[in-house]
């Protein structure tokens, strides 16, 4: 049981490359986030997703896209990197919550450093 | 949507002694309020969370208060030690677009001192 995994863990990029970051999770949650980490600024939401094929926005989504194609799998994708996306990048994934009750209790991943140059 | 304030944005102890770190949200209809710990290079990891029809949850050295009112929680760790050192962040759950999803504070640093 690994729990989210996240790969790659680092990358370097110039500015207008694209890329694609994976998590993939074990544990069969319904939900599944991407956040990304400034110091400074704590855990600012990108995207999430709460089932196989849906994918909505969160805090800061511009720049960003991602797909939900498989239950266990949420990808990030960046069409044009810039340097403004240098950032610590975390998935989390969690159980759903009955209705506006319960627990969004997240597991998260280890992280992917990307630097753009 | 929602949004949460966090502070102070650094903390220094001495061992032994208690730390505060308090933050607020803005949406009313929020009722989930997790503490996350995040160590030196690790993953964040939940410590303590509490129900909006709670009003103190405790575990150990460590709880949380809620007060709906103020639209304010607190996390409070009593005799510190060193492996408390770490970044926590606080989280309120926003309802905005029809679903759940957690909105994190900016984060502490906290340092505790042998």
């Amino acid at each position: 049981n690994a729990g989210v995994t996240q790969t790659p863990k680092f990358r370097v990029l110039k500015t207008g490359q694209s890329m694609t970051l994976l998590c993939a999770q074990d544990m069969n949650h319904e939900y599944m986030y991407w956040y990304r980490q400034d110091p400074g600024m704590g855990l600012r939401l990108i995207h999430y997703s709460v089932g196989e094929g849906t994918t909505a926005k969160g805090e800061v989504p511009d720049g960003y896209n991602v797909s939900r194609l498989k239950k266990q799998n949420f990808l990030l994708g960046l069409e044009s990197a810039a340097p403004s996306q240098t950032s610590v990048y975390f998935c989390a994934s969690s159980y759903p919550t009955s209705g506006r009750s319960g627990a969004n209790v997240l597991t998260f991943g280890a992280g992917s450093r990307l630097t753009v140059l | 949507g929602e949004n949460v304030e966090q502070h102070p944005s650094t903390l220094s102890v001495q061992e032994g002694d208690s730390a505060v770190i308090k933050c607020t949200y803005s949406d009313s209809a929020s009722n989930y309020f997790p503490w996350y710990k995040q160590e030196l290079g690790k993953r964040p990891q939940l410590i303590i969370d509490i129900r909006s029809n709670v009003g103190e949850k405790k575990d150990q050295r460590i709880a949380v208060t809620l007060n709906k009112t103020a639209k304010h929680f607190s996390l409070h760790i009593t005799e510190t030690q060193p492996e408390d050192s770490a970044v926590y962040f606080c989280a309120a759950r926003g309802f905005s677009g029809g679903y759940n999803k957690l909105i994190f504070g900016a984060g502490t640093r906290l340092a505790v001192h042998p």
